[in-house]
């Protein structure tokens, strides 16, 4: 079974701040590394995907992927608080056809 | 615009009534693929179509069918649903390729008495 792992949270952080959220992944053959947000009740929305090692940032957000360690990262700066939400950590697996979805971290931004 | 569409949002019926869930696609997306999402064991696949004609089982196909005879559509059969099937599901679709991300339908939530 391939697994993603999510701290499930809630993390809280005032706004303004830095929130960073973890993933890590079971498969070595794992090719690409995708970062959702969730509302409650709501559709995942992609935020950003990564796929080479190092740091890719778009805006406020900056995905980090280290391969040899199997984790993936997502930091938020100047949080805000129209940032709460479930973040769902994804991963495509060797094959490039199935995903596996981590069970997701619940962020809260106070204002 | 681009979207991927789901019917209908909200379904409830009873057990061992046949339904069936419909997923459009307006992308020209070669890949679909289904999932259901369940509290505490989030977002697991269903089946996936890599085009027409050819699909593949995902981590929890038992008790579901599909069929990919058209490009954009994508059904979700389910012949004799049980209650362990009320849950929300979401179809997805996908440029073919590794670095492509998945796009989500505005999800089906299912209630089996």
């Amino acid at each position: 079974q391939k697994e993603v792992e999510q701290n499930s949270g809630p993390l809280s952080v005032p706004e303004g701040a830095i929130a960073s959220l973890n993933c890590t992944y079971s498969d070595r053959g794992s090719q690409s590394f995708f970062w959702y947000r969730q509302y409650s009740g709501k559709s995942p929305e992609l935020i950003m995907f990564i796929y080479s090692n190092g740091d890719k940032e778009d805006g406020r957000f900056t995905a980090q992927l280290n391969k040899a360690s199997q984790y993936v990262s997502l930091l938020i700066r100047d949080s805000q608080p129209s940032d709460s939400a479930t973040y769902l950590c994804a991963v495509n697996g060797d094959t490039g056809n199935q995903f596996y979805f981590g069970t997701g971290t619940s962020l809260t931004v106070i204002p | 615009e681009a979207q991927v569409t789901q019917n209908p949002r909200y379904l409830i019926t009873v057990t061992g009534k046949k339904l069936t869930v419909t997923c459009s696609q307006n992308m020209n997306h070669e890949y679909m693929s289904w999932y259901r999402q369940d509290p505490g064991l989030g977002l697991r696949q269903i089946y996936y179509s890599m085009n027409v004609e050819v699909t593949d089982k995902g981590d929890v196909p038992e008790g579901y069918k599909v069929s990919r005879k058209e490009k954009r559509n994508f059904p979700l059969i389910l012949e004799s649903p049980s209650p362990n099937q009320t849950s929300l599901y979401f179809c997805a679709s996908k440029r073919s390729g590794t670095a492509s991300p998945l796009h989500f339908g505005n999800g089906t939530r299912l209630t089996v008495t």
